[in-house]
């Protein structure tokens, strides 16, 4: 079975662009979770979501994130304007009901 | 004080050995608990979770929890170079799976 699939892997934007990231959960499973990893502060949950309706956003930094489930098969994450800030690798990872979640590979997004 | 408190480390032990990761967490009132590891640059991967006190087996890995003392701890037995890593602890406060907090890692470096 595929696992939790994201994309891009890697993101070098500028200052102020831009940025969506995408997350494609595995199959079947309910909950879909975004977190940013920082050295500093490492792995910190930003929003997560059940059978596609936003439960908790309170991780999410300001109001320059935000965060959408359309379907049961995508989510994106967005940064509208980046700042060098942001830059941190952003994990997707998947659970259905109450068990454990998994992680897809992250992307890593840096921000000059 | 932080929700989940981990030694950043690194934490050395010769090949062979018994490495012993430990966990402290803030909320008396947490009922899942689990470990990940995770490899430079790539994502965590869930190796362990534990609910009830007492030691919990896993071919070379062990997870101890201690309620009463606010404690969850994973052992390595016969520890193998392929085993350094960064493990994370983390924490569900309210039970169930959702909006678990991680700490911030062990670096866990296995001498041949």
């Amino acid at each position: 079975d595929a696992g939790v699939i994201q994309s891009p892997r890697h993101e070098v934007t500028e200052m102020g662009q831009e940025v969506t990231l995408r997350c494609k959960p595995i199959s079947g499973h309910d909950y879909l979770f975004w977190y940013r990893q920082t050295m500093m502060r490492g792995l910190e949950l930003l929003i997560y979501f059940n059978n596609n309706v936003p439960i908790d956003d309170s991780g999410m930094p300001e109001d320059r994130f935000s965060a959408k489930m359309p379907n049961a098969s995508f989510s994106t994450l967005k940064i509208q304007p980046s700042e060098p800030r942001d830059s941190a690798v952003y994990f997707c990872a998947s659970s259905l009901g109450p068990r454990p979640q998994y992680f897809g590979p992250g992307t890593r997004l840096t921000v000059l | 004080q932080k929700e989940v408190e981990q030694n950043s480390g690194p934490l050395s032990v010769p090949e062979g050995a018994i490495a012993s990761l430990n966990c402290t967490y803030s909320d008396r009132g947490s009922q899942s608990f689990f470990w990940y590891r995770q490899y430079s640059g790539k994502s965590p991967e869930l190796i362990m979770f534990i609910y009830s006190n007492g030691d919990k087996e896993d071919g070379r890995f062990t997870a101890q929890l201690n309620k009463a003392s606010q404690y969850v701890s994973l052992l390595i037995r016969d520890s193998q170079p392929s085993d350094s890593a960064t493990y994370l602890c983390a924490v569900n406060p309210s039970g169930g799976y959702q909006k678990v907090t991680f700490g911030i890692g062990t670096k866990l470096q296995v001498i041949p």
